[in-house]
């Protein structure tokens, strides 16, 4: 998956503490999606976002989570005040801009979050 | 509610044993159907877009189709690099964000030698 960068590759936290998440898309590409996959669960739609606009959130928890993909820069999904339930892999996919023909996401290797 | 949903969930095959894979989708107002490969500890990689029924793309062993109610992905006599969880994806255009992709569950594929 060369192209969409997202580090940390792992992050370990304390229950209570922040989570940083940051995903360089690919070049070229103006949209940014955030997702999450739980254990035997399937990926499911966070944040849709462009720069400096948030696009869709509606698949993001109203309480502690916030995005943010500005002019320069990456895009950061920030979890506070972490509890155990945030653990699981979240991913980063962009694409080309959608006026028109829908254009595919490309995916990060994603960020393992675990909350001990 | 749009919902998509994959089977088998799992699927064993010998080398060169061919089979396919089903992802049935409701949807409204479909604007494109996405097919993934998932290795372990990776992200989705990209395989196929499909945008209307009797569509069919082709790469490799693989091939994609699309009906107005769901999709397969046929693998022609598949070789243990194959083996992977295959991710369905649609995307839809009314009533909801046009940007966020609705996944299934996967089929994971294990090809024997």
């Amino acid at each position: 998956n060369a192209g969409v960068m997202q580090n940390p590759r792992h992050l370990v936290r304390r229950r209570g503490q922040e989570a940083r998440l940051r995903c360089s898309p690919m070049k070229g590409h103006s949209h940014v999606y955030w997702y999450r996959q739980l254990p035997e669960e399937g990926l499911k739609f966070m944040v849709y976002l462009q720069k400096e606009n948030i696009i869709d959130e509606s698949g993001m928890p109203k309480e502690r989570f916030s995005a943010e993909f500005p002019k320069e820069g990456p895009s950061i999904l920030r979890i506070q005040q972490v509890v155990r339930g945030d653990s699981a892999a979240y991913f980063c996919a962009s694409s080309f801009r959608t006026g028109g023909a829908v254009q595919p996401q490309h995916f990060g290797d994603g960020t393992r979050l675990s909350i001990l | 509610e749009d919902q998509v949903t994959q089977s088998p969930e799992a699927l064993r095959l010998q080398e060169g044993e061919s089979s396919s894979l089903n992802c049935s989708y409701t949807v409204s107002g479909l604007r494109g159907l996405f097919w993934y490969r998932q290795d372990p500890g990776k992200g989705p990689e990209f395989l196929f877009t499909l945008y209307s029924a009797g569509e069919e793309k082709e790469k490799e062993r693989l091939k994609a189709t699309l009906t107005k109610k769901e999709s397969f992905l046929h693998i022609t006599a598949p070789k243990p690099e194959d083996s992977a969880t295959y991710l369905c994806a649609v995307q839809g255009g009314y009533g909801g964000s046009q940007g966020n992709l609705i996944f299934g569950k996967g089929t994971k594929l294990s090809v024997k030698p």
